[in-house]
């Protein structure tokens, strides 16, 4: 069964600080994993992907996530935080070949950054 | 140019009414869904279409019925609505045969009252 897990409801952070949103997947196959940013009253906004190669990505922003398949984890990072990062991150999963056309989401992060 | 673009972005109507959402895509993109964002922010897929063919049908109510005229549209109409069926609704598209992201729509905030 295909599944993503995010056990963190709220994440809080200092402006300046490092932050980690914590993705945790299971896929019958392969997985591509995608992290998406939704700021209030808009659509989802793609951060970054991995897909095959360098276990650490980089996306827009300064984000970056690093897929670790012994530990089935796709946490995203980012070195300093920005009170303007402040929003809902879901980590989403493609299971690649058998439910390639299925995005699967994790139930959100609410990314809280204070000055 | 907006890659996936739906409408109406607020939608309210009486519960018995019925409603259509639209979207299109032009990123010519093969596979088009629709994604529910209930009050907690879950999204749950209910529908995708590749090639204008249904292959997702996620359990959804019958009163929800997706159209796909062709590859860049796919619009959904729902009958009979009930006062559970407000939420926010998602529009996305992707390529199957690629590694990409799907691309969101800005959303569809129906409130049926």
């Amino acid at each position: 069964a295909q599944s993503v897990a995010q056990p963190e409801d709220q994440v809080n952070v200092a402006e300046g600080n490092p932050l980690t949103v914590k993705c945790t997947y299971s896929v019958s196959g392969n997985p591509y994993l995608f992290w998406y940013v939704q700021y209030p009253n808009r659509g989802l906004q793609f951060l970054l992907k991995y897909i095959t190669g360098d276990n650490l990505v980089k996306g827009s922003y300064g984000f970056e996530a690093e897929f670790n398949k012994s530990q089935t984890s796709f946490h995203l990072k980012k070195p300093s935080a920005l009170v303007s990062d402040s929003a809902l991150y879901f980590c989403a999963v493609r299971d690649i070949p058998y439910n390639f056309n299925k995005f699967y989401f994790g139930s959100g992060t609410k990314l809280n950054v204070k000055p | 140019d907006t890659a996936v673009s739906q409408t109406p972005k607020y939608l309210v109507t009486q519960m018995g009414n019925d409603k259509s959402i639209k979207c299109e895509q032009n990123l010519g993109h093969d596979t088009m869904y629709w994604y529910k964002q209930d009050s907690k922010k879950f999204l749950k897929i209910m529908f995708s279409y590749n090639n204008k063919e249904l292959i997702i049908n996620e359990t959804v109510p019958n009163r929800f019925s997706p159209k796909s005229p062709d590859k860049a549209h796919l619009n959904l109409h729902i009958n009979s609505l009930e006062l559970g069926d407000s939420a926010v609704y998602f529009c996305a598209s992707s390529q199957s045969q690629r590694r990409d992201e799907a691309f969101f729509g800005q959303g569809t905030r129906l409130t049926v009252v």
